[in-house]
Order: C-alpha cells, then sequence, then structure tokens
C-alpha cells in the first residue's frame, strides 16, 4: 500500500515568515491532494496536483509536485495567523476509487 | 447550502452498546467514505461506497458496518467489537469513483467517546 511521510510533523513560524511543507511518497503519485484542518473540525480542500512538474497557487500558498511524482511541496508565503492549523497530504491510487491515502500531517503555528 | 452533513458533532457511548453516526450530502456525489482520525496517525479509510447498494471495507473495517440504500446517506455504525472506537470520525464524497483526479470534499466529523 501506499505511504505518506510528511515532514515537519510541526512547525512553528514567526507571523510573515515563509515555510514549506513537504509530503513523499514510496510510490508514484496519480493524484496528491492538500488539506488545512483545524483541531476536530473537516478538511478544507487546498488544492490537487496531478502532473509532474505541476505547480498551483491560491493566495499565499503554492503547491508543487515534482517531475517523478513522488515529491510534492506546499509552501506558505508570508504567513499568517489564519495559515495555522494542520495541513494534509493525501494521495489517490492509480484508480481513486478507494478514497485517498494520508500521511499523519504536518501542525503549523504561527507566532505573532 | 450544497455540503456533507455529519450528526452529531459529539457522542458518548458505553461499553457494549452500538452506535450510528450519520452522513448526508446534497452534492448529488456518487462516492462516499468514512475515515477515523486518530492523534498521530492521521486519516484511515474505514469504508467506501462507490454507488447506492455497495460498499467495500477499507484498511480498519473491523467493528464497523455500514449501508448505502440512498445516494444521498451513508451510515456508520460502530459496533460493540470495535476495541478502541474513541477517536474522530469524518464522512466524505465525491462525484464519482474510479478517477484519480476526483475532489474529495469532508464533512465537519463526530466525536465518539466511550464512557
Amino acid at each position: 500500500s501506499q505511504e505518506l511521510e510528511q515532514s515537519p510533523q510541526s512547525l512553528i513560524v514567526q507571523e510573515g515568515k515563509n515555510l514549506t511543507i513537504n509530503c513523499t511518497s514510496s510510490k508514484t503519485l496519480y493524484g496528491l491532494y492538500w488539506y488545512k484542518q483545524k483541531y476536530g473540525e473537516g478538511l478544507i480542500f487546498l488544492m490537487m496536483l496531478q502532473k509532474g512538474g505541476e505547480e498551483k497557487s491560491h493566495e499565499k500558498i503554492t503547491a508543487k509536485l515534482d517531475e517523478k511524482k513522488q515529491q510534492s511541496s506546499l509552501h506558505i508565503t508570508a504567513s499568517q495567523p489564519s495559515h495555522a492549523g494542520i495541513y494534509l497530504c493525501g494521495a489517490a491510487s492509480g484508480g481513486g476509487a478507494d478514497g485517498l491515502t494520508f500521511g499523519k500531517g504536518t501542525h503549523l503555528i504561527i507566532q505573532p | 447550502d450544497g455540503g456533507i452533513t455529519q450528526s452529531p458533532k459529539y457522542l458518548f457511548r458505553k461499553e457494549g452498546q452500538n452506535v450510528t453516526l450519520s452522513c448526508e450530502q446534497n452534492l448529488n456525489h456518487d462516492a462516499m467514505y468514512w475515515y477515523r482520525q486518530d492523534p498521530g496517525q492521521g486519516l484511515r479509510l474505514i469504508y467506501y461506497s462507490q454507488i447506492v447498494n455497495d460498499f467495500q471495507k477499507g484498511d480498519i473495517a473491523e467493528g464497523y458496518s455500514v449501508s448505502r440504500e440512498k445516494k444521498e446517506s451513508f451510515p456508520l455504525t460502530v459496533t460493540s467489537a470495535q476495541k478502541n472506537p474513541t477517536a474522530f470520525y469524518l464522512c466524505a464524497s465525491s462525484i464519482v469513483a474510479g478517477y484519480s483526479g476526483n475532489t474529495i470534499y469532508f464533512g465537519e466529523g463526530s466525536w465518539l467517546t466511550v464512557v
């Protein structure tokens, strides 16, 4: 089965600084999803990447999928308190019918 | 508003009881999923359903049961056979199954505690 390794597990960043979260797969990624979660709440969809080398941005968050489709990064520019939460990467299997496999998440804390 | 509604938000279960978590979606999605989230372990797939009257076991199905009698509903029963049911449960749906480009949307989750 596919395993996703997220790093770091937790991250404390001063407000206004940039940060990067990584997600590495043991197998080729057919679809890589990034979600954000506030503790005890549902997951909010951020972005999905499918093609090697693909890059997507939404507001101050940019996600990239490497050419080999085994690693993705999530970059936040000029972090704000609203960016605090748990970031999860999820990967689809080749068919995608059985849902997503998730990493364990990265806890992001923004210090004022 | 369109979305996925989970209820109840908080549920307490006594030892030996079965409890059912509700999940309703009005997104007209074919596929629905149940995940369990424990601290430090991420999300793990319990059951999923690609279409009405059909469902498949996920990675941790033991002690759980589901039904899919209607397209919009996918209830999860946590049975007394589940040894460690205290967790946060998340329901999700996607427009169709079998395509890795689908976005999977999540409900707000339900907390289950055994007392």
